[in-house]
């Protein structure tokens, strides 16, 4: 089976950098996806990590160590858009290497 | 947004009686998902498709059946609903590139 746990709620203030942790137990591990899904919309993708280390796209980074079955998702230069909730996904290549979410964690970005 | 289309958008309907929900894709991916959303819950699989006529049972199955005749539409049916079945149900496709998932606009549905 998949545990994917992620915090429920953040806070950061405008500007600032927020670190969204996930860790993840699955028996078939082949991939993590992270997704950002504003209130009443899709999920939409952000970032995808299979090896250990550190992805970069602009603002956001994603980072992964699979030994500790950990991700997290980096946020700088918060603006007000990325609140949002961000989403944990674990890809396992068990059974028909489908995707498995957490609960997702909610972020809000004050002023 | 990947040419995903679903509909209706929102429906309110009655316990007991059938629903069926439409995913409409542009592009002849091969792999489609239906998903619900749920409060405490987040993204739950109900089936895929990994093909025409090519289909199997995801985590939360029960009271849900699909049918993919042609590659580009996967319909999800609730065969008699019930106020559990009360949902945002999102499909989704997989592409090539990474085996990510885009989703589409999502159908608000209401059981009373």
């Amino acid at each position: 089976g998949q545990n994917i746990d992620q915090p429920t709620e953040m806070t950061a203030t405008e500007g600032a950098i927020v670190q969204i942790n996930c860790t993840y137990q699955t028996s078939g591990f082949n991939g993590l996806f992270w997704y950002q899904q504003h209130a009443g919309e899709a999920p939409t993708f952000l970032s995808y990590n299979v090896l250990d280390g550190l992805e970069e796209k602009g603002r956001f980074s994603s980072f992964l160590s699979r030994s500790k079955g950990y991700s997290y998702l980096l946020l700088k230069e918060l603006q007000m858009k990325d609140s949002a909730s961000y989403l944990c996904a674990v890809f396992d290549q068990t059974g028909a290497n489908n995707l498995f979410f957490g609960t997702g964690t909610r972020l809000t970005v004050i002023p | 947004d990947a040419g995903i289309t679903q509909s209706p958008r929102h429906k309110v309907t009655e316990t007991g009686t059938p629903v069926t929900l439409r995913c409409h894709q542009t592009e002849n991916h091969r792999y489609m998902y239906w998903y619900r959303q749920d409060p405490g819950h987040g993204l739950r699989l109900i089936h895929y498709s990994y093909g025409v006529k090519d289909t199997d049972k995801g985590e939360v199955s029960d009271g849900y059946s699909v049918s993919r005749s042609k590659t580009e539409d996967f319909l999800l049916t609730l065969e008699s609903a019930t106020s559990s079945q009360t949902s945002v149900y999102f499909c989704a496709i997989r592409t090539g590139l990474d085996n990510e998932q885009f989703f589409g606009p999502g159908t608000r549905l209401t059981v009373l």
